[in-house]
């Protein structure tokens, strides 16, 4: 099976900060990648799907990167609706995988 | 508009099974593939297995084979997901989500917090 490892776990942020997630495949999954935004008690959200198409209505401040095995989510200028937990996942056509998460917190 | 209504929370004893549905509207039901996705309190998300709402195939992942079945209606547009023989880390909240493309999800249901417990 292949796993999806984020990182880090947590990070800590000011709202104008660049932020960065890695995420990375434990084989070559080419851009069979999605990441998607969590806020307590909803449910998650999709931003970025084969690893860097922006999903309709999300802002630009978000972009994607990545093939292979390593991935990154970008948040270009953090706003205070960015603060909640990110979450990767790999995809094809037999199996989706997600990552642990990554929780963007204030600094 | 694309929506997902699932039904009410469950509270379920160990060893039983539950039945939770996830109904569809706003887009032809049978052209995309339903998911079942859970996350307990605190922790991340658990993908479970896909159903064709149009052939009914399904995929489940290894870690619930022999333990889930996704069915579904195309009559009234609706997902079901059973999960038997339960135990108390079952206790989360099951979505039910819509795939695109070759697997990501674009909708999600506002989820159904199942509790397992004596």
């Amino acid at each position: 099976d292949i796993q999806m490892t984020q990182s880090p776990s947590t990070l800590s942020a000011s709202v104008g900060d660049r932020v960065t997630i890695t995420c990375r495949a434990s084989q070559n999954i080419n851009s069979w990648l999605a990441w998607y935004q969590q806020k307590p008690g909803k449910a998650p959200k999709v931003l970025i799907y084969t690893a860097s198409r922006l999903e309709s209505g999300v802002p630009s401040r978000f972009s994607g990167s990545g093939s292979g095995t390593e991935f990154t989510l970008t948040i270009s200028s953090l706003q205070p609706d960015d603060f909640a937990t990110y979450y990767c996942q790999h995809y094809d056509t037999f199996s989706r995988t997600f990552g642990q998460g990554t929780k963007v917190e204030i600094k | 508009q694309v929506q997902l209504v699932q039904s009410g929370a469950e509270v379920n004893k160990p060893g039983a099974s539950v039945k939770v549905s996830c109904k569809a509207s706003g887009y032809t039901f049978t052209t995309n593939e339903i998911n079942w996705v859970r996350q307990a309190t605190g922790q991340g998300l658990e993908w479970m297995g896909w159903m064709s709402p149009h052939s009914g195939n399904t995929g489940y992942a290894e870690k619930f084979q022999g333990r889930v079945t996704m069915t579904r209606n195309t009559s009234i547009n609706t997902a079901y997901m059973e999960l038997i023989s339960l135990r108390s880390e079952d206790t989360a909240v099951y979505y039910c989500v819509r795939g695109r493309g070759v697997g990501w999800f674009d909708s999600w249901g506002q989820g159904t917090l199942v509790t397992v417990s004596a």
